[in-house]
C-alpha cells in the first residue's frame, strides 16, 4: 500500500526561527509532491507545489525533494505566528490519479 | 470569482437517512475529488471522477455513493450504510493534462454530525 508518512509534532519553534518539516514516501513512482496549510476547522490550502529533485522556493516556503531518497521537506524561514498550523504531505504517483496525504504536522510558532 | 464551493457548511443527520452533500466548481477542472477527514487525521478518499459520467471508488467508498453528470458537479450521498458518518468531508478538483499543472485545490468543507 502506498504510504506517504510525517512526524504527527507539534512541532515547536520561536517567531523569527526556520521550521523544517519533514515528509517520506513508499511509492518510487511517485512524481508530483505538495504541500498543504490546513488551519484548525478549515480546509487544506496548497502552499507548494514541486516535481523535480532539489530546491524551490517561493517567498518564505522552500521545498526541497530527493527522489532517491523518497523524501520531501518544507523550510519556513522567518516563522510567525500566523504559520501556526497543521502542514499537509500529499503524493501523486502520476497525473490523473488520486494523491495519498500524510497524516500531518502540526506545527506551533510561539511569539 | 472562481473557486471550489460545497454546501451545506454545518449538517446533522439522523441515524438512518440519507444525505447529500454538494460540490460544485467553476474553474473547468475535469477531476473531483470527495475526501473523509476525522479529528486529527489525514485525509482519505471516497471517490474520485477524472471525466463527466465517470468515477472510481477511493480507499473508504463503503457506504457513499456518488455522481458525475455534469463537469461542474460532483455530489457525495453518504448513506445509511456508512456507519460512522461524521466527519469532515472535502472536496477537490484538478486539471488533468501536463504533470506542471498537477495541482489539486479544495472546497471550504462540510461539517456533518449524525446525532
Amino acid at each position: 500500500q502506498k504510504e506517504v508518512e510525517q512526524n504527527s509534532g507539534p512541532l515547536s519553534v520561536p517567531e523569527g526561527a526556520i521550521a523544517s518539516l519533514n515528509c517520506t514516501y513508499s511509492d518510487r513512482g511517485s512524481q508530483s509532491f505538495f504541500w498543504y496549510r490546513q488551519y484548525s476547522g478549515k480546509s487544506p490550502e496548497l502552499i507548494m507545489s514541486i516535481y523535480s529533485n532539489g530546491d524551490k522556493e517561493d517567498g518564505r516556503f522552500t521545498a526541497q525533494l530527493n527522489k532517491a531518497s523518497q523524501y520531501v521537506s518544507l523550510l519556513i524561514r522567518d516563522s510567525q505566528p500566523s504559520d501556526s498550523a497543521t502542514y499537509l504531505c500529499a503524493v501523486n504517483a502520476h497525473y490523473g490519479q488520486n494523491f495519498v496525504f500524510g497524516p500531518g504536522t502540526r506545527l506551533s510558532v510561539l511569539p | 470569482d472562481g473557486g471550489i464551493t460545497q454546501s451545506p457548511k454545518y449538517l446533522f443527520r439522523k441515524e438512518g437517512q440519507n444525505v447529500t452533500l454538494s460540490c460544485e466548481q467553476n474553474l473547468n477542472h475535469d477531476a473531483m475529488y470527495w475526501y473523509r477527514q476525522d479529528p486529527g487525521q489525514g485525509l482519505r478518499l471516497i471517490y474520485y471522477s477524472q471525466i463527466v459520467n465517470d468515477f472510481q471508488k477511493g480507499d473508504i467508498a463503503e457506504g457513499y455513493s456518488v455522481s458525475r453528470e455534469k463537469k461542474e458537479s460532483f455530489p457525495l450521498t453518504v448513506t445509511s450504510a456508512q456507519k460512522n458518518p461524521t466527519a469532515f468531508y472535502l472536496c477537490a478538483s484538478k486539471r488533468t493534462g501536463r504533470e506542471y499543472y498537477n495541482e489539486q485545490f479544495f472546497g471550504p468543507g462540510t461539517r456533518l454530525t449524525v446525532l
